[in-house]
Formats: C-alpha cells, sequence, structure tokens
C-alpha cells in the first residue's frame, strides 16, 4: 500500500478538464516538492511536471500541477485520446529518506 | 541524445545475485543524481534506490535495504545496482533514471528497462 493515495482510476471525455488527486502527510508532501509521471502502455515513465507546478520542456500547458498542504493535484484540460495512460504522483520522504509514488491513476479517455 | 540503456536483467533463482547496469550518455554524467525504480508485472512504480554525483552518498527502499548496492562509475559514465538475496517480490522492470536540472528526484530521462524474473 502505497504512502501516496491516488485515485485507482479517472476517465474524462475527449475536450474535457479532468483532476487527479495524491494525498500524503507532512513527511513527503507536505515538506517537499511533488512531481508527476505519465506512463503509457508497455513504455518508461515520463515526467509531467516538477516542483509542484513546473512543466519540463515539450510538456503542453494543457498539463498542470498544483499543491495544498498534504495533497496536490494534477489537472489535464483538453482532453485527448492520447492522454489515456497511468499517471503517478512521487515526493521524497523525509522519515524514509525515500522516494514515495503514488498507486497511480488509470485515466480513461471515454 | 541523452539516453540510458540498461541491461543485465534475466532469469535468477531465488536466493541468488544479479547486476545491472546502466549506461549513460549524451550528458555530463558525473553532474547528475541517479536513480533505480521498478516495477512488478501489472503494478505501480516503486523507487529502489538513489546514488549522489560522486557516489559517496546513497539511499535505499526498505524492502531491498542490506541487499541492494547502488554504485557508479563516473569515468565510465556507467551505473549498477548489486542485487543480493533475490526473492520472487523483486520480480520487475527495473528502469535507471535521471533527475531534471539541479533537482535530485524529478526523474526526466529514463532508460527503456530491463526485466528481472526471480523464480525457481
Amino acid at each position: 500500500q502505497s504512502v501516496l493515495t491516488q485515485p485507482p482510476s479517472a476517465s474524462g471525455t475527449p475536450g474535457q478538464r479532468v483532476t487527479i488527486s495524491c494525498s500524503g502527510s507532512s513527511s513527503n508532501i507536505g515538506s517537499n516538492t511533488v512531481n508527476w509521471y505519465q506512463q503509457l502502455p508497455g513504455t518508461a515513465p515520463k515526467l509531467l511536471i516538477y516542483r509542484n507546478n513546473q512543466r519540463p520542456s515539450g510538456v503542453p500547458d494543457r498539463f498542470s500541477g498544483s499543491k495544498s498542504g498534504t495533497s496536490a493535484s494534477l489537472a489535464i484540460s483538453g482532453l485527448q485520446s492520447e492522454d489515456e495512460a497511468d499517471y503517478y504522483c512521487a515526493a521524497w520522504d523525509d522519515r524514509l529518506n525515500g522516494v514515495l509514488f503514488g498507486g497511480g491513476t488509470k485515466l480513461t479517455v471515454l | 541524445e541523452v539516453q540510458l540503456v540498461e541491461s543485465g536483467g534475466g532469469l535468477v533463482q531465488p536466493g541468488g545475485s544479479l547486476r545491472l547496469s546502466c549506461a549513460a550518455s549524451g550528458f555530463t554524467f558525473s553532474g547528475y543524481w541517479m536513480h533505480w525504480v521498478r516495477q512488478a508485472p501489472g503494478k505501480g512504480l516503486v523507487w529502489v534506490s538513489r546514488i549522489n554525483n560522486d557516489g559517496r552518498s546513497t539511499n535505499y527502499a526498505d524492502s531491498v535495504k542490506g541487499r541492494f548496492t547502488i554504485s557508479r562509475d563516473n569515468a565510465r559514465d556507467m551505473l549498477y545496482l548489486q542485487m543480493n538475496s533475490l526473492r520472487a517480490e523483486d520480480t520487475a522492470v527495473y528502469y535507471c533514471a535521471r533527475p531534471v536540472g539541479d533537482t535530485r528526484n524529478a526523474m526526466d530521462v529514463w532508460g527503456q528497462g530491463t526485466t528481472v524474473t526471480v523464480s525457481s
């Protein structure tokens, strides 16, 4: 069981805006920045958001991140079929001295 | 082109050992912390270990502490993961990953992964 809690699934229709939540604690999200990854089937993960809300070059501005207290969210606007993937949040945990990943959220584009 | 290429995976019996390698190219390897992350079949991502630029500082997930050792050879641009006392639950695709910019943990370059299967 992951210490960072994500909903196992989410869905939306093309063009819609969806959000994926990530809940942690004071030792991880509460005191460190959050990163988000996208993983398409059969491929390596891709960094989508780092330091809570920064996008690496090449990531569309349809993807955005936010953090408040011990929770974080990933928002995807203008949903597209190619956004169908697994999404993971991650953060350093000061108590465990390691990186924690959320359990992952499978996004379905209806 | 910035690239990471893992190798060394395979089938090993429980209790056995394996050494994974990750060849880096296209960037100044010695300037970055490096990570190993694994993914069991049909499961989520799990962080395994990280090492700092010069190899003097390491961290491990509790599940592998005392059994796995991360190391690096900056002269050869190579990252390693020595895995001992392997268990069935270590079966996974193992990825090496490099953080972005001056971060330590936001991994923006990933290898293609190497598969480790622990089974008798």
